[in-house]
């Protein structure tokens, strides 16, 4: 079947703009993930949405960034009045929902921010 | 917090030779899941093997075999007959088992280059 998508494929924004990167889960996983990964900091975790739960934020870095999920399937990352730091992969991942069950990854999204 | 450390920023293989990829972590919990994944220039992250720290057998995928020692947190990756298509950078990964937490917390990454 078909995996993770994410769009765009590449980002780029002038700084104090802002911007949404979609992701597409795995049809049938409940679970869905954002990551960041930079040079500098590497792989980092930034948001979890699980079924109707709410949200663990606790990744997130700042107020500029936020996340939804519509009906359980297609997620959005926002990031407002970006800065030059939140150039980076953006990377969405997907997975059933049980216990220590497997995460997909999508391509991600390369964001540079100019 | 958890965290995962990978010693090794590159490695180099010849094709058809052995490598192994070295990762450590530091956790308080007894219960908890390991993975390897791959990341090749496409930036797509694949799975290449999983472990259940409950479990003492150590996981096994074709070339891919893992060595888990819990009580040194040492959960190094081998691979066997070493392919052009392996060359990647090579991320550790730790998952709580506990509920609410089910990030992944990754290593800083292995860049193995496979050479012919």
């Amino acid at each position: 079947g078909a995996g993770v998508s994410q769009s765009p494929s590449n980002k780029v924004t002038e700084k104090g703009k802002d911007v949404e990167l979609r992701c597409d889960p795995i049809s049938g996983h409940t679970a869905l993930y954002w990551y960041r990964q930079s040079l500098g900091q590497g792989l980092e975790f930034l948001i979890y949405f699980q079924g109707n739960s709410a949200p663990d934020k606790s990744g997130l870095p700042s107020d500029r960034f936020s996340a939804e999920r519509t009906g359980g399937s297609v997620s959005t990352l926002t990031i407002q009045r970006t800065q030059q730091e939140d150039s980076a992969v953006y990377l969405c991942a997907s997975s059933p929902g049980t216990s220590g069950d497997t995460q997909y990854f999508g391509p991600g999204t390369r964001l540079t921010v100019l | 917090a958890q965290t995962v450390t990978q010693s090794q920023p590159e490695m180099s293989v010849q094709e058809a030779e052995t490598v192994t990829l070295s990762c450590t972590y530091d956790t308080s919990e007894s219960d908890y899941y390991l993975f390897w994944y791959k990341q090749p220039p496409s930036r797509q992250m694949i799975l290449v093997i999983r472990q259940e720290a409950y479990k003492q057998q150590n996981a096994t995928e074709n070339r891919f075999s893992v060595n888990f020692q819990k009580a040194a947190k040492s959960f190094s990756l081998k691979i066997s007959d070493s392919q052009l298509g392996d060359a990647a950078m090579y991320f550790c990964a730790y998952r709580s088992s506990r509920g609410g937490s089910e990030k992944l917390v990754f290593g800083k990454g292995t860049k193995l280059t496979v050479n012919p």
